[in-house]
C-alpha cells in the first residue's frame, strides 16, 4: 500500500529556519514534491527530488533519500506568510502520473 | 498566471441537484487530470483519474456513479457531482500534468467549495 508520513503541526518563529520531515512508503518511487497549501487555496508546487541529495531554491531546499524513503522541505529566514500547510507528495510506480499526498504539516510562524 | 482553470469557485445548492465542475487547462494538452477532495484540515484525496478520451479510474471507495467524470477534450475534464447530498460538501479540486517530462508537477486549479444544504 501506499503510506506518507509527515507532523501534523509545527510552530516556528519569523527569521528562523525549520524543517519538515516526510517519509513515505510506496509501489515503486518515481518522484517526490513538496506543495505549500493556504487555507481555503489550491496547493502550489515548492519542489521536485527524484535522486538523492539536496534541491535548493531560494529560501526553501528539499532534501531526498530514496534508500530510507525520507525527505525534508528546509524554509530559511521565516516569513509571516509562510504560515500554511505543506503537503508532501509522491508519484509511486504505477503509471498515469498519480500522485499520492500526505495529510500535510500545518506550519505556524510567530512573531 | 494559472495554468489550470476551474469554475466554479463557488456552489452552494439543495440536496438532490447535480453539480458540475469544470477544469482546464489553459497553456497545454493534459491528455491527463486528476480530480480531488479536500476535507477540512485534512489531505487532498484522489478521487479519480481522467483520460482524454477514455473512461476515468476511479480510486477504491469512489463511487463513479455519483462522481461522473468527462474528459471530451484535451483542455477539458468535468466533475459532476450527482444527486448532491450534504455529505458530499467538500473543496474539490482538479489538476493536470504538463505532458513535458515525468518530472513536471501537477498544476491544481483554485478549487470549488461545494456547499449542500
Amino acid at each position: 500500500g501506499q503510506n506518507i508520513d509527515q507532523p501534523t503541526e509545527m510552530t516556528a518563529t519569523e527569521g528562523a529556519i525549520v524543517q519538515i520531515n516526510c517519509t513515505y512508503q510506496t509501489s515503486g518511487f518515481n518522484g517526490l514534491f513538496w506543495y505549500q497549501q493556504h487555507a481555503g487555496e489550491a496547493p502550489t508546487f515548492l519542489s521536485y527530488n527524484v535522486l538523492d541529495g539536496l534541491e535548493e531554491k531560494g529560501r526553501f531546499s528539499s532534501f531526498l533519500s530514496r534508500s530510507k524513503g525520507y525527505s525534508y522541505l528546509l524554509l530559511k529566514e521565516l516569513q509571516m506568510k509562510d504560515s500554511a500547510s505543506y503537503l508532501c507528495a509522491v508519484r509511486p510506480n504505477t503509471g498515469g502520473f498519480k500522485t499520492i499526498f500526505g495529510a500535510g504539516t500545518r506550519l505556524f510562524v510567530k512573531a | 498566471g494559472a495554468v489550470v482553470s476551474q469554475h466554479p469557485s463557488w456552489v452552494i445548492c439543495k440536496s438532490g441537484t447535480s453539480v458540475k465542475i469544470e477544469c482546464r487547462s489553459l497553456d497545454f494538452q493534459a491528455t491527463t487530470m486528476f480530480w480531488y477532495r479536500q476535507f477540512p484540515k485534512q489531505s487532498l484525496m484522489l478521487m479519480a483519474t481522467s483520460n482524454e478520451g477514455s473512461k476515468a479510474t476511479y480510486e477504491q471507495g469512489v463511487e463513479k456513479d455519483k462522481f461522473l467524470i468527462n474528459h471530451a477534450s484535451l483542455t477539458l475534464s468535468t466533475l459532476t457531482v450527482t444527486s448532491a447530498h450534504p455529505e458530499d460538501s467538500s473543496f474539490y479540486i482538479c489538476s493536470a500534468r504538463s505532458p513535458t517530462g515525468s518530472n513536471q508537477p501537477q498544476h491544481f486549479g483554485d478549487g470549488t467549495r461545494l456547499s449542500i444544504l
